[in-house]
């Protein structure tokens, strides 16, 4: 079944130690989206691909990296985790349409970040 | 002035009633609309989207869209007890200057379902 998959499912890391979580799809679609979700709280765009295309929000702290090396993959490198970066961290798909306009989003399962 | 509400709940209902979810937006420019369901622990999975006006219909789900109110609306007929989670709300508007859109999303509403 075609999927959005993220890798790993809980990751542990200490305070400032940097972190890479990962996201693949075998969906096919050029528009990738990484989210930020704490407990209680709507999910929070962190920046998006469409294609190679990287949009960064403007509130996203520069901690926040993200690469995506092919259609199929894309990271969000977290560059020294603070204690308030401990969240859900999702990624999502979808793709664009013929005028211009994005189907609708699908998501991965998410990654739960503790920070210690 | 927040984006998209929606009243965070809990709402809860007996199985076999109607639920009924609301959220408001503030940009008019909003172009479609989508439901999402999250159970807790887990992510955000779609169960509707609506781009017009008036009713769509899937199964259970009634997804009601009112543009000129600024206004979408979930409602879960037959209510059960495996659609207690929270539901997203979330609201497709074009970036500005750009071709890309951005989906902002409520905080949620919990629902309840009580057998």
């Amino acid at each position: 079944d075609a999927m959005v998959i993220q890798n790993p499912r809980y990751q542990v890391t200490q305070f400032g130690k940097p972190v890479t979580l990962s996201c693949s799809q075998t969906l096919n679609h050029n528009v990738m989206y990484w989210y930020q979700q704490k407990s209680s709280q709507a999910p929070k765009l962190l920046f998006h691909y469409y294609d190679k295309d990287f949009n960064n929000e403007a509130d996203t702290p520069d901690n926040f990296q993200s690469r995506r090396p092919n259609t199929s993959f894309c990271f969000l490198d977290i560059r020294s985790p603070g204690l308030g970066d401990a969240a859900m961290y999702l990624c999502a798909t979808s793709r664009i349409r013929a005028g211009g306009s994005h189907d609708e989003q699908y998501f991965g399962p998410g990654t739960r970040l503790t920070v210690t | 002035q927040k984006e998209v509400e929606q009243n965070s709940g809990p709402l809860s209902v007996p199985e076999g009633a109607i639920a009924s979810l609301n959220c408001t937006y503030s940009d008019r420019g909003s172009q479609s609309f989508f439901w999402y369901r999250q159970y807790s622990g887990k992510s955000p999975e779609l169960i509707m989207f609506i781009y017009s006006n008036g009713d769509k219909e899937d199964g259970r789900f009634t997804a009601q869209l009112n543009k000129a109110s600024q206004y979408v609306s979930l409602l879960i007929r037959d209510s059960q007890p495996s659609d207690s989670a929270t539901y997203l709300c979330a609201v497709k508007l074009r970036v500005s200057g750009g071709s890309n859109y951005k989906l902002t999303f409520g905080k949620g509403t919990l629902l309840t379902v009580n057998p």
